[in-house]
C-alpha cells in the first residue's frame, strides 16, 4: 500500500543552520506530496505542496522538489531560526483521492 | 472565519465510558476526516466522509462511529472508551477542487482514558 517514510528526529541545529529532512513515498498511483507543520499544542498547517513531478513547492524560506525517479520529497531550509522549531510531517495523497497518508513525523529543535 | 473546530479540547473519560467528539467546518468543504496522533506514528486515518450522508472506514476505524447528517459537521462517537484510545484526536476538511491542496486542521483534543 501507498506510505511515506521521514527521517527520524529530533533534529537539532543552531540558528542560521541548514536544514533537510529527508522523505521518499512509496505509491501505486500519481500522488500529490506535502509537508505540514506542526507547532506545540497545535494542529497542522500545511506548508508547501508539490502536485507532479519536477514541482518545486516554497513557503516561508523552505522548499521541497517533487523527484518522481527517486521517490522523494526532501524538505530544506537555508538558514533556519528558533522559530521554526516544531514537528514536520510528509504526506502524499493520490491523484483524485481525499485519504491523504501521513509519516511518523520529524522533530527540529533550533538553538539560539 | 473560524476554519475547522473541534470541542472540546481536552477530555478525561474512565474505561468503558462513551462521549462525542466534535468537529465543525464554515468552509463548505465535502470532505472531512478524523486522525489520530501517537506519539512515533503520525497521523493515522479512523474514519472519513466525502458528503453529506456519505462515510466509510480508514486505517483504524475500530471503536468509533460517525455520522455526517451535514456538510458542516462531523462528529466522532466512541463507543465505549479504552486505554488504547488516548490520543490526541485531529478533523480536518478539504474540498474536491483543492484535494490536492491540502487539509484545514482543526487544532485537535486531547483524549485521556484511565
Amino acid at each position: 500500500g501507498d506510505s511515506v517514510t521521514q527521517m527520524e528526529g529530533p533534529v537539532t541545529l543552531s540558528e542560521e543552520a541548514f536544514l533537510t529532512i529527508n522523505c521518499t513515498y512509496t505509491a501505486t498511483g500519481y500522488p500529490s506530496l506535502f509537508w505540514y507543520v506542526q507547532y506545540p499544542g497545535e494542529g497542522l498547517q500545511l506548508l508547501l505542496k508539490a502536485t507532479k513531478a519536477d514541482d518545486k513547492g516554497s513557503n516561508k524560506g523552505f522548499e521541497a522538489t517533487y523527484r518522481k525517479e527517486t521517490t522523494s520529497f526532501h524538505l530544506e531550509k537555508g538558514s533556519v531560526q528558533v522559530s521554526d522549531s516544531a514537528v514536520y510531517f510528509c504526506a502524499l495523497s493520490v491523484t483524485g483521492g481525499f485519504k491523504t497518508i501521513f509519516g511518523a513525523g520529524t522533530r527540529l529543535f533550533v538553538k539560539a | 472565519n473560524a476554519g475547522v473546530t473541534q470541542t472540546p479540547k481536552f477530555q478525561v473519560l474512565k474505561t468503558g465510558q462513551s462521549m462525542t467528539l466534535q468537529c465543525a467546518q464554515d468552509m463548505n468543504h465535502e470532505y472531512m476526516s478524523w486522525y489520530r496522533q501517537d506519539p512515533g506514528m503520525g497521523l493515522r486515518l479512523i474514519h472519513y466522509s466525502v458528503g453529506a450522508g456519505i462515510t466509510d472506514q480508514g486505517e483504524v476505524p475500530n471503536g468509533y462511529n460517525v455520522s455526517r447528517s451535514t456538510t458542516e459537521d462531523f462528529p466522532l462517537r466512541l463507543l465505549s472508551a479504552a486505554p488504547s484510545q488516548t490520543s490526541v484526536y485531529f478533523c480536518a476538511s478539504s474540498t474536491p477542487t483543492q484535494s490536492n491542496y491540502g487539509y484545514t486542521f482543526g487544532s485537535g483534543t486531547r483524549l485521556t482514558v484511565v
